[in-house]
């Protein structure tokens, strides 16, 4: 079955680095996007970035654009969040999320994993 | 960018039917699809409703989804309710590259 597993989380300083990760399994994904969404402590959904199956095409949200950057590794059925500069209104459970359609980005999440949070706090 | 406004919360009783609003600002509501996810405590979420109207494998005939172009709006109904629809439930679009997800609501089966 399709299995997406978030890992890296944990508690930073502002204006500190972390990098996420999110393993995927039980589809060819290689050829599917892959999504980043966050959750705040008790609030909505909020999407983070996206990435092509190839690569070549990254959108981020105007919230982390500039700071983080979405990369993947198909030889490793990964895809990574490299978040900078961190602030407060970071602090969020992560989620990566597999895109539905192979070939038009169709942003509809069709399996989501478990989330590793992130805690930005001095 | 456009936003998408639902309740806060709504609540019925067990076997009868409730609808979730989900109004779109600017733009047509029809211009892209609208998905919902419903979100239990603790849970990842997990699709009821994509592409306006299709349900995901799995997932009851008890929802469904409609758009209504006159007041630029999605809405997800829940019939027949039962004590585990109890959630949060979003609604989510996009717009070119931006994505919007509804501020949620929380449906509560008393």
């Amino acid at each position: 079955q399709v299995l997406l597993a978030e890992s890296g989380g944990g508690v930073v300083q502002p204006g500190g680095s972390l990098r996420l990760s999110c393993a995927a399994s039980g589809f060819s994904f290689t050829i599917y996007g892959i999504h980043w969404v966050r959750q705040a402590p008790g609030k909505g959904l909020e999407w983070v970035a996206f990435i092509r199956s190839d690569g070549g095409d990254k959108y981020y949200a105007d919230s982390v654009k500039g700071r983080f950057s979405i990369s993947r590794d198909n030889s490793k059925s990964s895809v990574y969040l490299q978040m900078n500069s961190l602030r407060a209104d970071d602090t969020a459970l992560y989620y990566c999320a597999k895109e539905r359609d192979t070939v038009a980005v169709t942003y509809y999440f069709d399996y989501w994993g478990q989330g590793t949070l992130v805690t930005v706090s001095s | 960018n456009f936003m998408l406004t639902q309740p806060h919360s709504v609540s019925e009783s067990p076997g009868k039917t409730v609808t979730i609003s989900c109004t779109r600002s600017s733009g047509s509501i029809a211009s892209n699809y609208v998905q919902w996810y419903q979100q239990r405590p603790g849970s990842a979420p997990t699709t009821v409703i994509y592409e306006g109207n299709q349900r995901p494998s799995g997932v009851p005939d008890r929802f469904s989804g409609s758009i209504d172009t006159s007041s630029n709006s999605a809405s997800l109904f829940v019939s027949g309710l039962k004590t585990e629809d109890e959630a949060d439930y979003y609604c989510q679009s996009y717009d070119g590259t931006t994505v919007v997800f509804g501020g949620g609501t929380k449906l509560t089966v008393l």
